[in-house]
């Protein structure tokens, strides 16, 4: 069964030092988002990104916040200077389209990165 | 200030009875809704959607929107030990953004 990726599952990072999560969302799949949640919270949605630029971002995702689709597969989330509140587990998702016409919207998440920043 | 509320329990099932999990919404214009489980550490996987008024059976799965009153929930039949999670309720508002509720932990007791 086709499956969302993500790597590392864990990094830990000093802060103030950039990171750069990865992600292969599912290979027909035209929608992918980043979501982060910290331990014992909510899923908090940080961005969207459909055709090659951002569809959607929240609050949370300030200029220390960059998204690529460097190739046909892999979908990057790069944190510029960490700070202590970014430890979180990052969630990669993607889906095949919007809307509730045959429920193309449904997420499927990839099993995460535990980010932590001492 | 577009919100999904749950209660955060834990809710504590005897195994083998009906496990009730409740959400209610703030956005009249939400259209889909979703119920994800989570298990500790995991990512959260989609366990039922829901578009229209009423129940929506899956298995031992049941979920039920009630738009006016703006009101889902989610029944596990015959709940079993490996039910024990998180349940996470989401609608999705007018651009398709999931608004998340912060989850319901059920415990199933053997």
């Amino acid at each position: 069964e086709p499956e969302v990726t993500q790597t590392p599952s864990h990094q830990v990072t000093q802060m103030g030092q950039e990171v750069i999560l990865r992600c292969v969302p599912i290979s027909n799949h035209l929608y992918f988002y980043w979501y982060r949640q910290i331990l014992g919270q909510k899923v908090e949605f940080l961005v969207s990104f459909y055709n090659n630029e951002i569809s959607e971002k929240s609050e949370i995702f300030d200029d220390q916040f960059s998204v690529e689709r460097p190739d046909g597969s892999n979908f990057t989330l790069k944190i510029r200077s960490t700070k202590l509140e970014d430890s979180a587990m990052y969630f990669c998702a993607s889906s095949e389209g919007l809307g509730s016409s045959g429920g193309n919207e449904k997420l499927f998440f990839g099993s995460g990165t535990q980010l932590s920043v001492l | 200030q577009k919100e999904v509320e749950q209660n955060s329990g834990p809710l504590s099932v005897p195994e083998g009875a009906i496990a009730s999990l409740n959400c209610t919404y703030s956005d009249r214009v939400s259209q889909s809704f979703f119920w994800y489980r989570q298990y500790s550490g995991k990512s959260p996987e989609l366990i039922m959607s829901i578009y229209s008024n009423g129940d929506k059976e899956d298995g031992r799965f049941t979920a039920q929107l009630n738009k006016a009153s703006q009101y889902v929930s989610l029944l596990i039949r015959d709940s079993q030990p490996s039910d024990s999670a998180t349940y996470l309720c989401a609608s999705s508002d007018s651009n398709y953004q999931l608004i998340w509720g912060a989850g319901t932990k059920l415990i199933i007791k053997p």
